[in-house]
């Protein structure tokens, strides 16, 4: 079975410095990647993916992603935080279900990001 | 348009009781999946449904059920609560196909959840 982790319970950055949001997968084949962001008490927004081609990925609202295969890393980025940004990311991988011919994303523990004055 | 919509967004319920979650994917989208979030965690797979059809099954007991009805909308099925279940529950439409060759590179589309509470 596919998986992420994301090392860091949470990430504090100072608004206008760059972030960076760390995640890690294990697949066999083809890494199908994804960036979710959940604010309090709100489902999961779509950020970005990564399916082939530029290993730098841009994504919704300034977020890019770098995958690297050789460090099998997908990190979330942006050049510059701001206060907004605070929230809850995960990284997920898309996972195929050998019954029954479905897939799944399967979720890293999540990352608190905390965007400061 | 619309994004995925869930009712209720919150409900609290005994121990022991039956409950029924109700999710309306993107007009257009034939695929919903169902996830488990407890606080802390990551979301967890319960299900997917494709074209009315159950195509993936996650790691939960037969207490959980689901369906998909012809227009695609869906309902989770929860019997004998217990306080574990306590949790946000997700529902996400995609526009994958099955046997096309996007099928594994697209986005899941989440509703903003249904807060069960299992006192």
């Amino acid at each position: 079975a596919q998986s992420v982790a994301q090392p860091e319970d949470q990430v504090n950055v100072a608004e206008g410095n760059p972030l960076t949001v760390k995640c890690t997968y294990s697949v066999s084949g083809n890494p199908y990647l994804f960036w979710y962001v959940q604010y309090p008490n709100r489902g999961l927004q779509f950020l970005l993916k990564y399916i082939t081609g530029d290993n730098l990925v841009k994504g919704s609202y300034g977020f890019e992603a770098e995958f690297n295969k050789s460090q099998t890393s997908f990190h979330l980025k942006k050049p510059s935080a701001l206060v907004s940004d605070s929230a809850l990311y995960f990284c997920a991988v898309r996972d195929p279900i050998l019954t029954g011919g479905g897939n799944k994303l399967t979720f890293g523990t999540g990352t608190q990001l905390k965007v400061e004055l | 348009d619309a994004g995925v919509t869930q009712s209720p967004t919150h409900l609290i319920k005994t121990r022991g009781q039956h409950v029924t979650l109700r999710c309306s994917p993107i007009s257009g989208h034939k695929s919903v999946s169902w996830y488990q979030q407890v606080l802390g965690q990551g979301p967890q797979f319960i299900f997917q449904y494709y074209e009315k059809e159950e195509r993936g099954r996650g790691n939960f007991p037969d207490r959980f059920s689901a369906r998909q009805f012809p227009n695609y909308s869906s309902e989770l099925n929860v019997n004998a609560l217990l306080l574990g279940d306590s949790a946000l529950y997700l529902c996400a439409s995609s526009p994958q196909a099955v046997g096309r060759p996007d099928f594994m590179n697209t986005e899941a589309f989440f509703g903003q959840g249904t807060r069960l509470t299992v006192v």
